[in-house]
This record gives C-alpha cells, structure tokens and sequence, in this order.
C-alpha cells in the first residue's frame, strides 16, 4: 500500500523559499502523476501543480510564477518550491497521487499524505 | 477556473438519517466530479470517484449521483463516524478545483 510523507520547515519567513519533500514509500514513484495541494482557513483546498515521473509538469496558473515542482526517481522522491512567501502561503501542504481509470481521463486524488503545516512570519 | 459551489455549509442530522449534499459546477464537466471526506486533524480519503464509482473500502452507504453541473452525495443511515467535512472536486481541467465543503455533525 503505498503511503506519501511530506517533509520539510514548518515555518518560513516572509520573502523566502518553501521548500517540501514528499517521500513515497509501499511503490514506485514511476507511472503515476504526483501532486501538491494545499489547505487554508481563508481559500480551502488549492490544487497547486503536478509532476509526472518523466519530469512533465502542470500549475495552477494563480501559483505559477512562483511554483517548481520537481522529481527524483531514484529517491522516490518529489519535491516543491514556492518562492517569495507571503503571510497569504500560511497553510497545510498535502502531497497526493493521481488515480485514474485505466485507458480513461477520468482521475482522483488518492492517497494523500498526511499534511505538514506551513507559517509564514518574521 | 471552474467554480465548485456546495450547499449546504454545514448540516446537523441524527444517527440513522439520510443526508445529502449537493456540488454545483460553473460549467459542464461530464462525470468528471469526485468526492472526499475530512475528519478533523487528517487528510482528507476519496470516497467517491467518476460522481458514482464507489471507492474500494468505502462503506454502501455512500453514495454518488449526476452529471454535467449538478451533482449530490448522499449517506444513508448516518453513523457517528461520519462526522466529517465533505468536499468535491473536478478532475475536468487544470487547475483542479474543489468545493468550499460541507460540515456534517450528529445531532
């Protein structure tokens, strides 16, 4: 069964770089999409980007300047920066896999880590 | 982006009810619609894929419905386990987009 374990600062001033890690552990990080998403009081769940194993990526517009997500596969290991943080960044960050029907668009989320909480202050 | 609007908020229900919860997309997205639980403190787990497709594990009495804007879950007899908040999600178009969510809580 395979289990995703962010890991990285809970907290990080403002201005400066995010930088989490999400370790997957039970299977192989290849064939499959791997995303961020985040957790806020204020803005809900926020679909922030996806890597696939070959290193192809997709963000959400609204974070895309700011945003890289990257993988390394012999770590089994993906990872994301999110640069010049900003009290609005304060969240909860999952790191999840995508889940389609085989041969269909259809997808889902599943599983999820469990969270690791993100404060951005001086 | 496509806008998820979920009614209601929050709902208050007894042991043994009936619940449901609506999702409403801004545009049509097919059967593209999936739905989650979060228990406090947890991420949240799928329970419903496809807007029908009942994920492996989940108990029957969650089910799913709809298709193209408008879409609902429903629990039958509700259990003190499923207090929880409810979300739904498309999976249509980037960026993927949810619902503000739906607080169920036991009477």
């Amino acid at each position: 069964q395979v289990q995703l374990q962010e890991s990285g600062p809970g907290l990080v001033k403002p201005s400066e770089t995010l930088s989490l890690t999400c370790t997957v552990s039970g299977g192989s990080i290849r064939s499959y999409y791997w995303n961020w998403i985040r957790q806020s009081p204020g803005k809900g769940l926020e679909w922030i980007g996806y890597i696939h194993y070959s290193g192809s990526t997709n963000y959400n517009p609204s974070l895309q300047s700011r945003v890289t997500i990257s993988v390394d596969t012999s770590k089994n290991q993906f990872s994301l920066q999110l640069r010049s943080m900003t009290a609005a960044d304060t969240a909860v960050y999952f790191c999840a896999r995508t889940e389609t029907v085989p041969g269909h668009h259809l997808s889902w989320i599943d599983p999820w880590g469990q969270g690791t909480p993100v404060i951005v202050s001086s | 982006d496509i806008q998820m609007t979920q009614s209601p908020t929050s709902l208050s229900a007894s042991l043994g009810d009936s619940v449901t919860i609506t999702c409403r997309a801004s545009q049509r997205i097919s059967t593209y619609l999936n739905w989650y639980q979060q228990k406090p403190g947890k991420a949240p787990k799928v329970l419903i894929y496809a807007a029908s497709g009942l994920q492996t594990g989940v108990p029957s009495r969650f089910s799913g419905s709809g298709s193209g804007t408008d879409f609902t879950l429903t629990i039958n007899s509700l259990q003190p386990e499923d207090l929880a908040t409810y979300f739904c999600q498309q999976s249509y178009t980037y960026p993927w987009t949810f619902g503000q969510g739906t607080k169920v809580e036991i009477k």
